[in-house]
């Protein structure tokens, strides 16, 4: 149980364009959604949480614009590039917390490899 | 803030040997501590976590972790290392009661196995 899945695995764009990816609970209800980012050979640093049906609270740093996150079922978060460019090529986890369920623990997807030429 | 610290960047270890691989926190509170494990190209695994009683955490594959206050740490030891156990390790604080807690990571360590 509590499997998260992201779509695209991997996804190479042009710069100038927007890509859109989407994390899945596959087997729970995700009160909770965080996405984070690793640079290579780094940790991950945390980007923003979404709460479902609320706007996403962004980490300091991160543009809210250029990372637009969606969080519309308890089930579903989708993250969108938009006008990506080469510095937004990155290892992008997300992860899924059941709440009350479960609280403070987080399951996460297997990340989706951006990059953009 | 919160912060982890995870002191060695690169562990090599023989297969079989014991690891024991180091995590020190900072934190105002009674910390909420984790282990992940990462293999290349690949997500997180929840290894092991800890958040209140009994000092010593038992996980999944062999690991183990002792959470010491005095000591501010939370290191990871397997007893017996096995060639598959080779990947990206890493330690993280949560932030925060209630349905779910901001991390905060360590720069992790990389476990090398040799034969």
């Amino acid at each position: 149980g509590a499997v998260v899945s992201q779509h695209p695995s991997r996804v190479i764009c042009k710069s100038g364009t927007s890509v859109k990816i989407e994390c899945r609970s596959l087997d729970f209800q995700a009160t909770t959604m965080f996405w984070y980012r690793q640079f290579p050979k780094q940790s991950l640093m945390l980007m923003a949480t979404s709460n479902e049906g609320s706007k996403a609270t962004y980490e300091q740093g991160v543009e809210k614009d250029k990372f637009l996150i969606n969080h519309a079922s308890l089930t579903l978060s989708t993250l969108t590039v938009t006008s990506a460019h080469p510095e937004d090529s990155s290892f992008y986890i997300c992860s899924a917390a059941p709440g009350l369920v479960r609280p403070d623990t987080q399951y996460f997807g297997p990340g989706t490899r951006l990059t953009v030429l | 803030a919160q912060s982890v610290t995870q002191p060695d960047i690169h562990i090599t270890v023989s297969e079989g040997a014991s690891l024991e691989l180091r995590c020190n926190y900072s934190y105002g509170a009674t910390p909420y501590l984790f282990w992940y494990v990462q293999s290349p190209g690949q997500g997180l695994q929840l290894l092991l976590k800890y958040f209140s009683g009994d000092t010593l955490v038992q996980g999944i594959k062999g690991f183990e972790a002792e959470f010491k206050r005095s000591q501010s740490s939370f290191n990871l030891r397997k007893p017996s290392v096995h060639w598959s156990d080779a990947a990206e390790y890493f330690c993280a604080v949560g932030q925060g009661t209630g349905t779910a807690s901001k991390l905060t990571f360590g720069t992790g360590t990389r476990l090398q196995v040799t034969l």
